[in-house]
Parts: C-alpha cells; structure tokens; sequence
C-alpha cells in the first residue's frame, strides 16, 4: 500500500542550530504534502505545505524541499529554538477531492540548551 | 485550533458501552475528518465528511459510525466500545479542495 515514512524518528540538535527533518514519500501521484507540528498534548499544527509543481517553499524559519525524482520531503527550520521541541509530521495527500492524507510515523526533535 | 473543540476532551469508558464524540468547527469549513493516533501507527483515518449528510470510511472504520446532521458537528460513535478503540482521537476540517487539514486539541479515549 502507499506510505510514507520519516527516515529518523528522533533528532537531536543545539540551540540556535538549524535543523532538517526528511521524509520519504511512496505515491508518485502524490500532489501536495503538508508538515505538521505536535506538541504534547495537542492536535497537529499547520507548518508549511508545498505542491507538486513546486521544489521549494520557504516560510517564516522553516523551509521545505521537494524532490520529486526520488520522492523526498524535508523540513528546514533556521535557528532552531527551545519552542521547536515537538514531534513533526510529513503527510501527503494520496487522493485530489476529499483530500485523505497519509501521515508518516514522525520525528522526535528535541532542543539542547 | 482553528475554530475547533473536541468534546469530552477526556473519557473513560467500559468495555462493550457505545461512546459517541463531537466535533464542532466555527469555520464553516467543507470537509470534517476523524483520525485516531496511536503509538507506531501515527494518524489514521476513521471516516471523513464532505458535506452534511454525506460521509465515506476511511482505512481504519471497523467498529465506527459517524453522522453529520450540521455543518459544524460532526459525531462518531464507538457502537460497543473495546480496549483496542482505546486512542487518543482527532477531529480535523479543511475548505475547499487542496487546502490544508486543520486539527482539533483531540480527546482521550480509555476502554477498560
């Protein structure tokens, strides 16, 4: 079946560093992807999405590549802050219409003072 | 949230009762999705709406039903509740096709 999956599931990086998070992508239909954000405790939050005819979206700190030839995904966040501390979602979306997205497993990103 | 709550945010519940959860959206938005998310499987859809009245499963519906009598709510119902149904669960909504799915604060759902 489609999937998509995070090649690391915890990251840990230092303050002030910047940080990348990857995702690999199996549906080459695939036309928009969309990061997430988790916090303990809460539902997901909108980060940054990107569609299929783009290679690169930037927003405020965050940053997303695609590479459609190898199917692959990553998040950028510039300047990586305690707040940053959650765990990050790729998802894509699998079906134009009702748009079901397919959710990977995720990425721990902790934060070192 | 995105003009969303999730109601109870919490419950505990028996093995074998039916549960009923709710969403409510202050957007007026299209679509309403029901994920649950459990440790090793992420976010899975339960069932999604794309109108009132009108509803379709998602890949994990099995023991699940849901209605969407108004826009802004939209119900699922654990018909006899199990311990497998326990899960922390997602209400999201998106727009117009292709926009992005906002999400609710979730509830916590425990079948003992």
């Amino acid at each position: 079946g489609e999937s998509v999956g995070l090649h690391l599931p915890t990251l840990s990086v230092q303050e002030g560093d910047n940080s990348i998070i990857n995702c690999a992508y199996s549906n080459s239909a695939s036309d928009y992807f969309i990061w997430y954000k988790q916090e303990s405790g809460k539902g997901p939050q909108f980060i940054i999405d990107i569609r299929s005819n783009m290679d690169k979206r930037q927003g405020q700190r965050v940053t997303v590549l695609l590479n459609k030839t190898v199917k692959h995904l990553s998040l950028q966040i510039a300047a990586t802050q305690p707040g940053d501390s959650a765990v990050y979602f790729c998802a894509e979306n699998i079906r134009r219409g009702a748009q079901k997205l397919v959710f990977g497993q995720g990425t721990r990103l902790t934060i070192n003072p | 949230d995105a003009g969303i709550t999730q109601s109870p945010r919490h419950k505990v519940t028996e093995t074998g009762t039916p549960v009923t959860l709710r969403c409510h959206q202050t957007e007026n938005h299209r679509y309403m999705y029901w994920y649950r998310q459990d440790p090793g499987h992420g976010l899975r859809l339960i069932h999604y709406s794309y109108g009132v009245k009108d509803t379709d499963k998602g890949e994990v519906s099995d023991g699940y039903s849901v209605s969407r009598s108004k826009t802004e709510d939209f119900l699922l119902t654990l018909e006899s509740a199990t311990s497998s149904q326990t899960s922390v669960y997602f209400c999201a909504i998106s727009g117009h096709l292709g926009e992005t799915q906002y999400f609710g604060p979730g509830t916590r759902l425990l079948v003992l």
